[in-house]
């Protein structure tokens, strides 16, 4: 167990809907990220945020949304879903200043009809 | 901005020794990751190199040199347990950027 809690584990909805994924990351932790993996795929990184702001992005979509919020849980917003947003969607935290390892959360499997 | 390549898979034997490489390319290199994923599940850190060498840890050692953007994960003694997918993942290009490698899949046969 890393200590990284991702809720919800699975997620079915359709397409056109939103959807939040939520993370909550270890204990002391500052730094949030957010990965899409889909199915035989590498981690694509998504968003990075830092003590609530906004640190790195990555191939994140116009669709897609994130924010950390003071008590550091950070929340994906994805909307207008898409049948190719089925993926798994990972949350990995990390220490203040420290990126060489990373935390990460059981993921969440989120699948579009 | 970054890239990294790494074999898509690799088999090895039960007890062998296995190494999978890593190249990158990046600006502003500030060190190198590995990480173990199992089907279905979340990755793990294995280790970090920032410097030039050999860094060990138990079965698993990971190797960087810098000068050749290229780095590796060696794994002896090689358990069934050890197959997974294995990504390099490279901090460059801003201090706090992390990108990943596609994975390596080792299979690991009797």
């Amino acid at each position: 167990d890393s200590g990284v809690t991702q809720t919800p584990k699975h997620l079915i909805t359709a397409t056109g809907q939103r959807v939040t994924l939520r993370c909550s990351p270890r204990s002391g932790d500052l730094s949030v990220y957010w990965y899409q993996q889909s199915l035989d795929q590498g981690l694509q990184f998504l968003i990075q945020y830092y003590n609530g702001e906004e640190r790195a992005k990555g191939n994140i979509l116009e669709r897609f949304s994130a924010q950390q919020f003071p008590d550091l849980h950070s929340e994906l917003n994805l909307s207008s879903l898409e049948l190719g947003d089925s993926a798994l969607y990972f949350c990995a935290s990390s220490p203040a200043g420290a990126t060489n390892e990373q935390f990460f959360g059981p993921g969440t499997r989120l699948t579009v009809l | 901005g970054q890239s990294l390549e790494q074999p898509s898979e690799v088999t090895a034997v039960e007890g062998a020794i296995v190494q999978i490489n890593c190249t990158y390319q990046t600006s502003g290199f500030y060190g190198l990751s590995w990480y173990q994923q199992h089907d279905g599940g979340a990755p793990t850190f294995l280790s970090y190199n920032a410097l030039d060498g050999l860094e060990e840890t138990g079965r698993f050692s990971s190797f960087l040199s810098r000068s050749d953007s290229y780095g590796y994960l060696l794994l002896q003694e090689l358990q069934m347990k050890d197959s997974a997918s294995y990504f390099c993942a490279v901090r460059g290009g801003g201090y706090q950027k992390v990108t990943f490698g596609t994975g390596t899949k080792l299979q690991v046969i009797p």
